[in-house]
């Protein structure tokens, strides 16, 4: 069971706004920035948000990050059919010296 | 243009052993710090460890899990990642993905190898 929570899926229409949250504790997120990874279906995963709110190169501002306290989001907006797929946050957790990944959530574009 | 690429999965049986290999390029392999993230048949993803760079130490982290079964090492003249697995349990069974480590995170990743541990 992730110590990273998630829910376990979001929807939106195309160009609606959607967040995805993600809630830890003080020895994760609480102490340590928030990474995102978006899975398009039968692909690898990819790096989408590091450090809480930076864009790798070639993510589109589209998608934003924040972090307060022990939680963190995720936001798409302007949302398209492309951005259907499973969205993992993670953190580094200094208690288990280890990294933790949430449990994924599948967003839908209806 | 940063690459890896697995390779060494395949089929065995509970208790048995198998290597993974991860050839990367487009990059100064011997500078960074790599992971191995892997995947359950439709489930999550899953940290197994990392490894530093040789000048950072050269030492591995493994999670929980695999900690005294899997060994993380690098052979850094051939560009290779490895991941080292003994005693293999049918939960080990997944994608294997080998990832750069950069800004603190797992960042570039391979496509994956599949490991089935079955009877």
């Amino acid at each position: 069971q992730s110590v990273l929570t998630q829910p376990p899926s979001a929807s939106g229409t195309p160009g609606q706004r959607v967040t995805i949250s993600c809630s830890g504790s003080t020895s994760n997120i609480g102490s340590n920035t928030v990474n995102w990874y978006q899975q398009l279906p039968g692909t690898a995963p990819k790096l989408l948000m590091y450090r809480n709110n930076e864009r790798p190169s070639g993510v589109p501002d589209r998608f934003s990050g924040s972090k307060s306290g022990t939680s963190a989001s995720l936001a798409i907006s302007g949302l398209q059919s492309e951005d259907e797929g499973d969205y993992y946050c993670a953190a580094w957790d200094d208690s288990l010296n280890g990294v933790l990944f949430g449990g994924g959530t599948k967003l839908t574009v209806l | 243009e940063v690459q890896l690429v697995e390779s060494g999965g395949g089929l065995v049986k509970p208790g048995g052993s198998l290597r993974l290999s991860c050839a990367a390029s487009g990059f100064i392999f011997s500078n960074a710090w790599m992971n191995w993230v892997r995947q359950a048949p439709g489930k999550g993803l899953e940290w197994v460890g990392r490894i530093k760079s040789k000048t950072e130490g050269g030492t591995a982290d493994h999670a929980a899990p695999v900690k005294g079964r899997f060994t993380i090492s690098r052979d850094d003249p051939k560009n290779t990642l490895y991941l080292q697995m003994n005693s293999l349990k049918t939960e080990d069974t997944g994608v294997y993905y080998c990832t750069t480590d950069s800004f603190g995170t797992a960042a570039d990743w391979g496509q994956g190898t599949l490991v089935t541990v079955s009877s």
